[in-house]
């Protein structure tokens, strides 16, 4: 059964230090989702893509952060310079549009920032 | 400063029983509704979806109900399994929005 993969599956990194959370979707889905979930909350929006582009951002979404489809298969979610506060479980996700709402996960990014 | 993480409501069944989780839901307007299940440390995985023209869903061993008056959703499980024992999240679409708003979630216990 096709799966949304993730890598790496833990960073930690120093505050300040850019990262970038790798995602390869499933592969024919066109929607492609970044979510976020700090320790014991809910899972929150992020970012959607589609067509190469952003398609609506949360709040959350500052300029600190950027997407990026590099190539046919991956999706990727870069933090310029990251904040204590980033630290989380990120979540990619992707559905196909063909008349399907359901959005697939990934396993997760847990990224702690120290 | 603290981080104070939600209190997540816990529902624990013996194994066996029919399990219930309730979800309330903020936007009248949503037009779909999707159950997740996340068992520790993993991503959210898929159970069941509802679109809003609907008010019942089946799948295997769990239906989606919807009531759009209250603005209430449910997942009812039958024969529950220590398997089942995870969060369950309730999530909603907006609209011709894409994202989903998550619910609080609910920890299901299993008790053998």
């Amino acid at each position: 059964e096709p799966e949304v993969t993730q890598t790496p599956s833990h960073q930690v990194t120093q505050m300040g230090q850019e990262v970038i959370l790798r995602c390869v979707p499933i592969s024919n889905h066109l929607y492609f989702y970044w979510y976020r979930q700090i320790l014991g909350q809910k899972v929150e929006f992020l970012v959607s893509f589609y067509n190469n582009e952003i398609s609506e951002k949360s709040e959350i979404f500052d300029d600190q952060f950027s997407v990026e489809r590099p190539d046919g298969s991956n999706f990727t979610l870069k933090i310029r310079s990251t904040k204590l506060e980033d630290s989380a479980m990120y979540f990619c996700a992707s559905r196909d549009p063909r008349g399907e709402e359901t959005q697939y996960f990934g396993p997760g990014t847990r990224l702690l920032v120290l | 400063g603290e981080s104070v993480g939600l209190h997540l409501p816990t529902l624990s069944v013996q194994e066996g029983d029919n399990s219930i989780i309730n979800c309330a839901y903020s936007n009248s307007a949503s037009d779909y509704f999707i159950w997740y299940k996340q068992e520790s440390g993993k991503g959210p995985q898929f159970i069941i979806d509802i679109r809003s023209n609907m008010d019942k869903r089946q799948g295997q061993r769990v239906t989606v109900l919807l009531n759009k008056t209250v603005k209430h959703l449910s997942l009812q499980i039958a024969a529950t399994q220590p398997g089942d024992s995870a969060v369950y999240f309730c999530a909603e679409k907006t609209g011709g929005g894409n994202k989903l708003t998550f619910g609080t979630g609910t920890q299901l216990k299993v008790e053998l």
